[in-house]
């Protein structure tokens, strides 16, 4: 079966401070990858998505980049953080085919950028 | 581009009674999905229903249902038999035929909150 792991689980870090959370897949080959932030009370904000490795688009122009070194690890990254960078990021996979691409996603890291 | 509207930000609901949460969306994009989502307090994101635009039937998971109404561009989530483990922020997303790679568009979500 299929699982993802996001990590660190919870992180507190100063403004200006670089950011590097990661995601990864186990137990599927090719997916597609999503990093979502949501703030406090919010829905999902569709940051970044991957269709594969070295594909990176971006949804939003922010302060965040993302990358895919590998098939299935998906890397946040920030070179300084902000105040607005706080909030809940998820990471999410789907497969590659058909309309119906339930994502599965993992358990989320909570960031407050202080 | 696709917009999921929930305007129900909060619920109250006494156990065993049944719950609709209301969505409608806006797209031009001949074919399209729904779903619908569970986020717990602990704040990972469940999968709970799916519905295609030419889909005949209304899906039906267990206590979850689907409403799903083309005219009106409307796709309600109906939780029968609610129980206290069903509090939670539900959210409504869609995706588009147009969009090969299955980016999802979710709505603002509706806080469910259980009684006893």
């Amino acid at each position: 079966s299929q699982t993802i792991h996001q990590w660190p689980a919870t992180l507190v870090q100063p403004v200006g401070s670089p950011l590097s959370l990661e995601c990864t897949v186990e137990g599927t080959s090719n997916p597609n990858l999503y990093w979502y932030r949501q703030a406090a009370g919010r829905g999902l904000q569709l940051l970044f998505y991957s269709v594969g490795i070295g594909q990176i688009s971006s949804e939003v122009p922010q302060n965040l980049s993302a990358s895919r070194p590998q098939d299935r690890q998906f890397i946040l990254s920030s070179k300084k953080l902000l105040l607005s960078d706080s909030g809940f990021y998820l990471c999410a996979w789907s497969t590659a085919l058909g309309l119906s691409y339930e994502q599965y996603f993992g358990p989320g890291t909570r960031l407050t950028v202080t | 581009a696709q917009k999921i509207t929930q305007t129900q930000p909060g619920m109250f609901v006494q156990e065993k009674e049944a719950v609709t949460l209301d969505c409608t969306y806006d797209t031009s994009d001949p074919s399209y999905g729904l779903f619908w989502y569970k986020q717990p307090s602990s704040g990972e994101m469940i999968f709970l229903i799916y519905q295609g635009s030419y889909d005949q039937q209304n899906a039906t998971e267990g206590r979850y249902s689907l409403n799903f109404q083309k005219a009106r561009k409307s796709a309600n989530l109906v939780i029968s038999a609610s129980q206290l483990g069903d509090s939670a922020m539900y959210f409504c997303a869609s995706s588009a035929s147009t969009d090969s790679w299955g980016k999802l568009q979710f709505g603002a979500g509706t806080q469910v909150v259980v009684t006893p």
